[in-house]
């Protein structure tokens, strides 16, 4: 069973950049979208963006300026960098695996699996 | 404000029935299939429904999914106090390019 889990640092900066990996273990890394969402305290969830595992990448256009995913499929991976961050970056950061297909002229997507988070405060 | 149009609570009695609405429209709901996350408190959002009605396995037919138009709804049966948690409707919305949730709806079971 796939597992996903995210790991860095609990605190950072202003200003500064944000980093996050996120491991995936029990399955391949291959063939599937991997996502970004976050959730600051009491507030509902954002997409932040994913990557495909041939390096494609998507972006929440209102982060798009300052957010970076990328992926190592040698170490079963994928990574978050935002940069900027300021006190409004401070949330509940989670990893997902994003299903892409279609049925007839209706596209599907949606994220089965999820990592259990991790806290990211912007404080200095 | 979300595009994706959720109300912020609902609540009823244990053993009734509840529905959570989902409005969006023509370039997310109405094209792309919508799917359900439940988040217990304190815990990782948890896929419920899919392609706007399908169930993973182990999410108990107590939990429905439809969709008409630009709107989806969950429906839930036979609710239960371990029902109490955030749900959040999902779809693709390709005139942003982007992935949208719901505002979240609180379910409370009184």
């Amino acid at each position: 069973q796939v597992q996903l889990q995210e790991s860095g640092p609990g605190l950072v900066k202003p200003s500064e950049t944000l980093s996050l990996t996120c491991t995936v273990s029990g399955g391949s890394i291959s063939s599937y979208y991997w996502n970004w969402i976050r959730q600051p305290p009491g507030k509902g969830l954002e997409w932040i963006g994913y990557i495909y595992y041939s390096g494609s990448t998507n972006y929440n256009p209102s982060l798009k300026s300052r957010v970076t995913i990328s992926v190592d499929t040698s170490k079963n991976q994928f990574s978050l960098r935002l940069s900027s961050v300021t006190a409004a970056d401070t949330a509940f950061y989670y990893c997902a695996r994003g299903i892409y297909g279609n049925r007839g002229p209706y596209y599907y997507y949606y994220m089965d699996v999820w990592g259990k988070g991790t806290t990211v405060t912007v404080s200095s | 404000q979300s595009v994706l149009t959720q109300p912020p609570s609902v609540s009823a009695a244990p053993g009734q029935k509840v529905t959570i609405s989902c409005s969006g429209s023509s370039s997310n709901i109405g094209n792309i299939y919508v799917s359900w996350y439940q988040q217990l408190p304190g815990t990782a959002p948890k896929l419920l429904i899919y392609e706007n009605n399908k169930r993973p396995s182990g999410i108990p037919d107590r939990f429905s999914g439809s969709k008409s138009g630009t709107s989806a709804t969950l429906g839930i049966t036979g609710l239960q106090t371990g029902d109490e948690a955030d749900y959040y409707c999902g779809t693709w919305d390709t005139s942003l390019s982007a992935w949208l949730f719901g505002g979240g709806t609180k379910l409370t079971v009184l």
